[in-house]
C-alpha cells in the first residue's frame, strides 16, 4: 500500500519556469514531511521539510505550501536552473517513529 | 561528501549467492538506517537500528538480515540471492529520530 503518492512522474520545464510536484497522504500520524532532491549516482539529500503547523515554508527558490485538511502537501522551485534537473522525492514520517515513507519519486528535467 | 560512507559502491554477483553491504554513519550519528532503491519500487525501508539495537523494521526479507556495532558502523547481510534483488541499498544516519536523514550514495548491487 502506497502511503504517499507523488505526481508527476516526469516534468519538463523551461529556465526560469517555476516547477511544480505534488504530495498527497493518507496516513494522519504523518508529522514531519521533508523532500529530497537526487542525482544520478548519489544518495537523496534532503532539500527543505515542513511540518504540519504551517502551511507554507520557504528557503531559497525552494517553497513547500501544505494543506493538513486536504493531507497535501508540494514543492515549488521557482526560477527552475539545468542544475535542479534531478529525482526529487517527498516523504512523510510518523510522530512515533523515525523511518520516512517516501513517493515514487518525480524525475525534473531543466531545458536551458 | 554527506559523511555517510558505503562500500562498495558495486557489487556483481551470481544468484544463490551471499553478499555483505557496509556502512559507516556521519560522527555523532547513533541512528542507521537501510533502504532499497528498485525502478519499481522507489525507495523501501528495510531496517533501522539504534546504538546497536534494532528499532524498527519494514520490508526486509528473511533472506536480508543486518547489524551495528559497537562502533556504529552497519552491515547488511543479502544470502540466497535472486535476479529481483539487483537494487540499490542505500544507508542512512540520523543522531537519533527520524528528521533530517543523511543518506550514502549507496551500493548498487546486481545479481545476474
Amino acid at each position: 500500500q502506497q502511503q504517499v503518492k507523488q505526481s508527476p512522474q516526469s516534468l519538463i520545464v523551461q529556465k526560469g519556469g517555476i516547477s511544480i510536484i505534488n504530495c498527497a497522504y493518507e496516513n494522519t500520524a504523518f508529522d514531519y514531511f521533508p523532500w529530497y532532491q537526487q542525482f544520478p549516482g548519489k544518495g537523496p539529500a534532503l532539500l527543505i521539510a515542513i511540518r504540519p503547523d504551517v502551511s507554507e515554508k520557504k528557503e531559497g527558490r525552494f517553497t513547500i505550501s501544505f494543506n493538513k485538511s486536504a493531507k497535501q502537501f508540494s514543492l515549488h522551485i521557482m526560477d527552475s536552473q539545468p542544475g535542479d534537473s534531478a529525482t526529487y522525492f517527498c516523504a512523510a514520517k510518523e510522530t512515533s517513529g523515525s523511518r520516512l515513507t517516501f513517493g515514487e519519486g518525480t524525475q525534473l528535467t531543466v531545458n536551458p | 561528501d554527506s559523511g555517510v560512507t558505503q562500500t562498495p559502491k558495486h557489487l556483481i554477483t551470481a544468484t544463490g549467492q551471499r553478499v555483505t553491504l557496509r556502512c559507516s554513519p556521519r560522527s555523532g550519528d547513533l541512528s542507521v538506517y537501510w533502504y532499497q532503491q528498485s525502478l519499481d519500487q522507489g525507495l523501501q525501508f528495510l531496517i533501522q537500528y539504534y546504538n546497536g539495537e534494532e528499532r524498527a523494521k519494514g520490508n526486509i526479507l528473511e533472506r536480508f538480515s543486518a547489524q551495528q556495532f559497537p562502533d556504529l558502523h552497519s552491515e547488511l547481510n543479502l544470502s540466497s540471492l535472486e535476479l529481483g534483488d539487483s537494487a540499490l541499498y542505500f544507508c542512512a544516519s540520523s543522531v537519533r529520530g527520524g528528521d533530517g536523514y543523511t543518506f550514502g550514495s549507496g551500493t548498487r548491487l546486481t545479481v545476474v
